[in-house]
């Protein structure tokens, strides 16, 4: 089973629609929670940290599920330019601060 | 704010050489960087974790002795992948972590292409 489990998609959605991404982790040490977006053939670009309280920055919401194990991103109002792959990251907790594990990423094309 | 310098952006080679691969932190001290490999359609499978002034630790089923893996300075980590074969075409990516801060900072990448 892999550490950071993600619907690869792709997700094809018009300008203006609603995502939800999920995510699901098994390394239960895990302490930390980021969504990372990246672009074909770039580096991952921190999107935002993933809180248990829930967060939101902007049109990006990302909620916590510790007792499950699951995280999730929603997008509001999509943009052309939200299409990437969006990777679900946790890290492996403990004294390996900073040592991140990557979901395989789920493919978002926003069309017009 | 922080940036990771990495290079070559994208590197050709034939089989057998050796290819080195630079990853800077330009404006702040890294007691640590990792280096990450992404084949295409996957995601980043952590390769290494780089300590300065100490042997990195790899992960398991990396080869250390094939990715070599020097961190002399608190702002420059090295990854030289020693007799390339095709199998070793991937995306390098590096970064690096300011120290005592989680948040990791990545280079832009290094695309390799073994021949």
């Amino acid at each position: 089973r892999k550490e950071v489990e993600q619907d690869p998609g792709p997700f094809n959605v018009p300008e203006g629609a609603t995502v939800a991404f999920n995510c699901t982790y098994s390394n239960s040490a895990s302490q930390s929670f980021f969504w990372y977006r990246q672009d074909c053939r770039k580096e991952p670009k921190l999107l935002m940290s993933v809180y248990s309280s829930g967060n939101e920055d902007g049109r990006f919401t990302a909620q916590l599920n510790r007792a499950s194990q699951y995280i999730s991103l929603l997008i509001r109002d999509s943009k052309l330019s939200d299409s990437a792959t969006y990777l679900c990251v946790a890290n492996a907790g403990g004294t390996s601060y900073g040592k991140l594990t990557f979901g395989q990423g789920t493919i978002l094309t926003v069309h017009p | 704010g922080a940036v990771v310098s990495q290079h070559p952006s994208r590197v050709i080679c034939k089989s057998g050489t050796s290819v080195k691969i630079e990853c800077r932190s330009l404006d702040f001290q890294a007691t640590t960087m990792f280096w990450y490999r992404q084949f295409p359609k996957q995601s980043l499978m952590l390769m290494a974790t780089s300590n300065e002034g100490s042997k990195a630790t790899y992960e398991q089923g990396v080869e250390k002795d094939k990715f070599l893996i020097n961190h002399a300075s608190l702002t420059l980590s090295t990854l030289t992948v020693t007799s390339a074969h095709p199998e070793d075409s991937s995306f390098y990516i590096c970064s690096a972590s300011r120290t005592g801060n989680e948040k990791l900072f990545f280079g832009s990448g290094t695309q390799l292409s073994v021949l």
